[in-house]
């Protein structure tokens, strides 16, 4: 999983503020998938985004979260107005480009948001 | 029920002793990973499976596409095993990864 870069590592915001979240793939990738682990639970699909385009997004929030991928640049996952319950560990991972459903997923180190 | 079922959620065991970890699920996929999660937070991928079995090191991952069952295996383990280790599937239907609940491996000294 080397190269998946994401930051901040920590990020603590407090209610009603936003968030957002960078993630920078694998060189050469241009498949890019955001996770989220809430305190004690498993992994959980949130979005599919490849360059300029979401692909699916229905592991989303409908309201508050957005995530764009854009031609140049890290993805974005953005949180508004956040609350407690959006305090998790987001994890970022890529695919090289053929994004077929065998390519592996590069994980990035995750950031932990704590909402206060 | 979840799509994706780990056994056991815990797992203590000493080391030298040869680890087992399963995994069944009841949808078609495309591929199974087996992730590990160390205790600082961040996630590995150990494998990816279609079908057959892979070996890397110590471990070993296997899939049974009709029994829809993968089983991940250590041997000789060691306390720098202790982690979570996590099943994920790919479903036929699209691109998302279905996550496991993980399994809590600790390997005492």
């Amino acid at each position: 999983n080397a190269g998946v870069m994401q930051n901040p590592r920590h990020l603590v915001r407090r209610r009603g503020q936003e968030a957002r979240l960078r993630c920078s793939p694998v060189k050469g990738h241009s498949h890019v998938y955001w996770y989220r682990q809430l305190p004690e639970e498993g992994l959980k699909f949130m979005v599919y985004l490849q360059k300029e385009n979401i692909i699916d997004e229905s592991g989303m929030p409908k309201e508050r979260f957005s995530a764009e991928f854009p031609k140049e640049g890290p993805s974005i996952l953005r949180i508004q107005q956040v609350v407690r319950g959006d305090s998790a560990a987001y994890f970022c991972a890529s695919s090289p480009v053929t994004g077929l459903g065998t390519d592996t997923q590069y994980f990035g180190p995750g950031t932990r948001l704590t909402v206060l | 029920k979840n799509e994706v079922e780990q056994s056991p959620q815990n797992l203590t065991a000493q080391e030298g002793e040869f680890i087992t970890i399963n995994c069944s699920y009841s949808v078609g996929i495309s591929a199974l990973h087996w992730l590990q999660q160390h205790p600082g937070g961040g996630i590995v991928s150990l494998f990816m499976l279609s079908s057959g079995k892979k070996k890397h090191g110590r471990l070993i991952a296997t899939i049974n596409i009709q029994e829809k069952h993968s089983s991940l295996h250590i041997t000789a383990s060691h306390p720098r095993d202790s982690a979570v280790y996590i099943c994920a599937v790919r479903l036929t239907s699209g691109s998302r990864l279905t996550f496991g609940e993980g399994t809590q491996l600790t390997v005492n000294p």
